[in-house]
């Protein structure tokens, strides 16, 4: 099955500087890449997703990229700010859209701390 | 708006009781899953479901079970609650895939402790 790495566990940046996470997938067949953001006590939320057949996509401060090829993607956080703390993770998945649910496998997550 | 919501915030059982985990969705969305979350392990699939009485393992099954039983309505079911199964569980619900769905949208969490 499908198996996906996320790096660092932990990242800790001053306000206003950016922010790199990374993730790896095995799985060549993974066509869906979504980021969820939890912040403390509550639930995990979407905040941005790519499809493999696009190599970037941007929202305001947040940015993801994809490299098939090398089967890693990356979320992009710039101009950090303190509500940007939360525990951010990656996932991937087969997206099926002829019927079915795709199933999620998710990264085991970075707690990022935005410091003032 | 989209609200998946978990019938307890916080639980507290002994080993070896059957625990239900109730989960309810109000977006008519066909896949319901069930996650736990631990630290340094992120979100872990346990079961999920894609209709109605319709059920698949997912990574973790071991030590539980689900039903489905309405659209709407997903239970997670402890047969008999070990130490090892202390943590949080998240639901989540998404639309199927012809519908366009791929984003899974998140219950609060039940924290279930086991002791």
């Amino acid at each position: 099955g499908e198996n996906v790495e996320q790096h660092p566990s932990t990242l800790s940046v001053q306000e206003g500087d950016s922010a790199v996470i990374k993730c790896t997938y095995s799985d060549s067949a993974s066509n869906y890449f979504p980021w969820y953001k939890q912040e403390l006590g509550k639930r995990p939320q979407l905040i941005i997703d790519i499809r493999s057949n696009v190599g970037e996509k941007k929202d305001q401060r947040i940015a993801v990229t994809l490299n098939k090829t090398a089967k890693h993607f990356s979320l992009h956080i710039t101009e950090t700010q303190p509500e940007d703390s939360a525990v951010y993770f990656c996932a991937a998945s087969i997206s099926i859209l002829t019927g079915g649910g795709n199933k999620l496998t998710f990264g085991t997550g970075t707690q990022l701390k935005v410091e003032l | 708006d989209v609200k998946v919501t978990q019938s307890s915030r916080y639980l507290v059982k002994r080993t070896g009781e059957k625990v239900f985990l109730e989960c309810v969705q109000d977006m008519d969305h066909e896949n319901m899953f069930w996650y736990r979350q631990d630290p340094g392990l992120g979100l872990r699939l346990i079961y999920f479901s894609y209709d109605v009485k319709m059920k698949e393992k997912g990574d973790i099954p071991e030590g539980y079970s689900v039903s489905r039983e309405k659209k709407e309505r997903f239970s997670l079911i402890l047969e008999s609650a070990s130490t090892n199964q202390t943590s949080m569980y998240l639901c989540a619900s998404s639309l199927d895939g012809a519908r366009g769905g791929d984003i899974q949208y998140f219950g609060a969490g039940t924290r279930l402790s086991v002791l």
